[in-house]
């Protein structure tokens, strides 16, 4: 198993410019999040998913869309990306709202 | 704001010493408590975990202590290794969705 993988590990955006983060999970998991880590900050919930086909905003959803067209996959827009948006940010599951999450890699974005 | 506010920012423990970082919260709906370990360019992974009707949940070298009255957990590391240099986040929610999370404590273990 693999667990949970992110792609890319790395990007480097110029304001404005748009870009998807996909986010893989192969343990059947309902549940699904987007987080973003900044220093001082911890991690904060962007956007979840309870199931294939739902969404739902998280604590700093501005500025982003997701979509969980299938169930193992979850993917992370970025419309018109802005400098405030450089971040690292990672994805997690969960087999559902009482279980543990499992957190990918991440993938360090820059916005310049 | 935070609703998981975590203290201190960052710590240094010699090998063999304890290590305790305290978290506070103010939400009384929260009932799931973890704290997770992140090392350098790796995602979070779960430590530790105590719901409200225990006082105190011990798992090798790593204990939770709770205290729902004063709305506080701590984590405490003893026997502080080496390898446990990382980054801790302690982290709260209603049930296990939807975590907030503190602003993470980097602890250092000097050999």
């Amino acid at each position: 198993n693999a667990g949970v993988t992110q792609t890319p590990k790395f990007r480097v955006l110029k304001t404005g410019q748009s870009m998807t983060l996909l986010c893989a999970q192969d343990m059947n998991h309902e549940y699904m999040y987007w987080y973003r880590q900044d220093p001082g900050m911890g991690l904060r919930l962007i956007h979840y998913s309870v199931g294939e086909g739902t969404t739902a905003k998280g604590e700093v959803p501005d500025g982003y869309n997701v979509s969980r067209l299938k169930k193992q996959n979850f993917l992370l827009g970025l419309e018109s990306a802005a400098p405030s948006q450089t971040s690292v940010y990672f994805c997690a599951s969960s087999y559902d709202r009482d279980n543990e999450q499992f957190f990918g890699p991440g993938t360090r974005l820059t916005v310049l | 704001q935070q609703q998981v506010k975590q203290s201190p920012q960052s710590l240094i423990v010699q090998k063999g010493g304890i290590s305790i970082i305290n978290c506070a919260y103010e939400n009384t709906a929260f009932d799931y408590f973890p704290w997770y370990q992140q090392f350098p360019g790796k995602g979070p992974a779960l430590l530790i975990a105590i719901r409200p009707d225990v006082s105190e949940k011990k798992e090798g070298r790593f204990t939770i202590s709770f205290n729902k009255s004063a709305k506080q957990f701590s984590l405490h590391i003893m026997d502080s290794q080496p390898g446990d240099s990382a980054t801790y986040f302690c982290a709260a929610s209603w049930r296990s969705y939807k975590l907030s999370f503190g602003a993470g404590t980097t602890v250092t273990v000097r050999a």
